[in-house]
């Protein structure tokens, strides 16, 4: 069946490095989502890409969807201590929707 | 989008007992879910929840084991039947907004 997978599986950064998570699907997507999930809690989604290449921007989050839409990755720069959690990407084929295997990120002060 | 509840938030529960967890939403929505998310892993899509009808499980969740009611637009149960400590997870009803998820706040479920 379809996989998601995310590297890395981990990330410790000082705070005001950059940081990166790269999400690759086994299948083509019709879209492809970004959820965060702070420690304890529940995944809250942050942005949706749908066009081949595209690429958005939110503040300090970099968003960009592959050119073949089987891969995506998030950049965040100069980390913050709020910028802690997992981040999970999302593929969406058909009606599903499959998770990404997450990528937690560690800031230290 | 939605505002999602979830109860209990938390239970420790015993070998061989079943516990439903409820889930209500603010506003009427089609589509609802309920995912499984495992300590330190993924979130795992257990079942769709239709309203009026069978849930629709995927694959490696069977009804016996985790029997589904949504017996209206704003409100679905998950049953957790018959646990073992292999059952000890967070429980998240999630509800669709176009293409988007919607996650409530979660169950920790832990079996002793």
């Amino acid at each position: 069946g379809q996989q998601v997978m995310q590297i890395p599986q981990y990330q410790h950064v000082q705070e005001g490095e950059d940081f990166t998570t790269y999400c690759n699907s086994s299948t083509t997507l019709s879209n492809i989502q970004w959820y965060k999930q702070r420690p304890g809690g529940h995944p809250v989604f942050l942005i949706q890409l749908v066009k081949s290449g595209e690429v958005k921007k939110q503040k300090r989050l970099t968003f960009q969807f592959g050119e073949a839409k089987k891969n995506s990755s998030l950049h965040i720069t100069a980390t913050q201590t709020t910028d802690v959690g997992t981040y999970f990407c999302a593929g969406q084929n058909t009606d599903k929707l499959i998770f990404g295997t997450g990528t937690r990120l560690q800031v230290f002060p | 989008s939605a505002v999602i509840s979830q109860k209990p938030s938390r239970d420790i529960c015993q070998r061989g007992t079943s516990l439903t967890i409820q889930c209500q939403v603010d506003s009427q929505v089609t589509m609802m879910f309920w995912y499984r998310q495992q300590p330190g892993q993924s979130l795992t899509l257990i079942a769709t929840a239709n309203q009026g009808s069978e849930a629709t499980y995927e694959s490696g969740f069977v009804i016996d084991k985790f029997p589904i009611s949504r017996p209206n637009l704003t409100f679905s149960t998950l049953t957790v039947s018959n646990m073992s400590p292999e059952d000890s997870s967070i429980y998240l009803c999630s509800v669709a907004w176009g293409s988007l998820r919607f996650f409530g706040p979660g169950t920790r479920l832990t079996v002793l």
